[in-house]
């Protein structure tokens, strides 16, 4: 299959705190998992990005945690403001009808910071 | 212009209508996208080119009608759509049609079929 569950999809946090986001993929030869970001009204834009050599990586206040071994992967904000209130989208490779690799992206996680 | 742009941003057209949906790259990528987003699937995957050539259809109907004439330019060409078919058309873009590389998606064309 090329399922790749994203959860929850919707997730309201007070600003400060640290906000998470999971998804599972079914693929166990996927070996690339980025992240994006579409603020309201706005394209998607990359945000991080992991490959499977590396259990986890950071960029500031986001990082990102894979378990293979599981099949899923998260998504951490800390410090949270209100400019990471957006949609948050998970993606991971899955085999495509042409026998491909194609890029599946999760449902989307509506991510709502509180002053 | 830079970046993913696409025309028009908005389009609203009837069930009997023809009409084309333009998207142009300047970031000298050689693989292109057609996503739909909607309220019940947010980011669904229609249709890849890698090199002007078609590497992927997930399942489209046939009253949605791509063209690549070069690694440059997207064109999804609708006829007789229907109502379900209103959404956010998003093109995409990335240096090849591998997943590990990123996609830079346009601002995206609103279409509401009446």
């Amino acid at each position: 299959g090329e399922n790749v569950e994203q959860h929850p999809s919707t997730l309201s946090v007070q600003e400060g705190d640290s906000a998470v986001i999971k998804c599972t993929y079914s693929d166990s030869a996927s070996n690339y998992f980025p992240w994006y970001k579409q603020e309201l009204g706005k394209r998607p834009q990359l945000i991080i990005d992991i490959r499977s050599n590396v259990g986890e990586k950071k960029d500031q206040r986001i990082a990102v945690t894979l378990n293979k071994t599981a099949k899923h992967f998260s998504l951490h904000i800390t410090e949270t403001q209100p400019e990471d209130s957006a949609v948050y989208f998970c993606a991971a490779p899955t085999l495509s009808n042409f026998g491909n690799e194609k890029l599946t992206f999760g449902t989307g996680t509506r991510l709502t910071i509180i002053p | 212009e830079t970046g993913v742009t696409q025309t028009p941003r908005h389009l609203v057209m009837g069930m009997t209508n023809k009409k084309s949906l333009k998207c142009e790259q300047h970031l000298g990528h050689n693989a292109m996208y057609w996503y739909k987003q909607s309220a019940k699937k947010p980011l669904e995957l229609m249709f890849v080119y890698n090199f002007k050539e078609q590497t992927e259809n997930n399942s489209v109907p046939s009253r949605f009608s791509p063209e690549c004439p070069n690694s440059s330019h997207l064109f999804l060409h609708l006829h007789t759509l229907q109502p379900e078919d209103s959404a956010l058309y998003l093109c995409a873009s990335s240096q090849a049609g591998s997943p590990e590389y990123e996609q830079y998606f346009g601002p995206g064309t609103r279409l509401t079929v009446t």
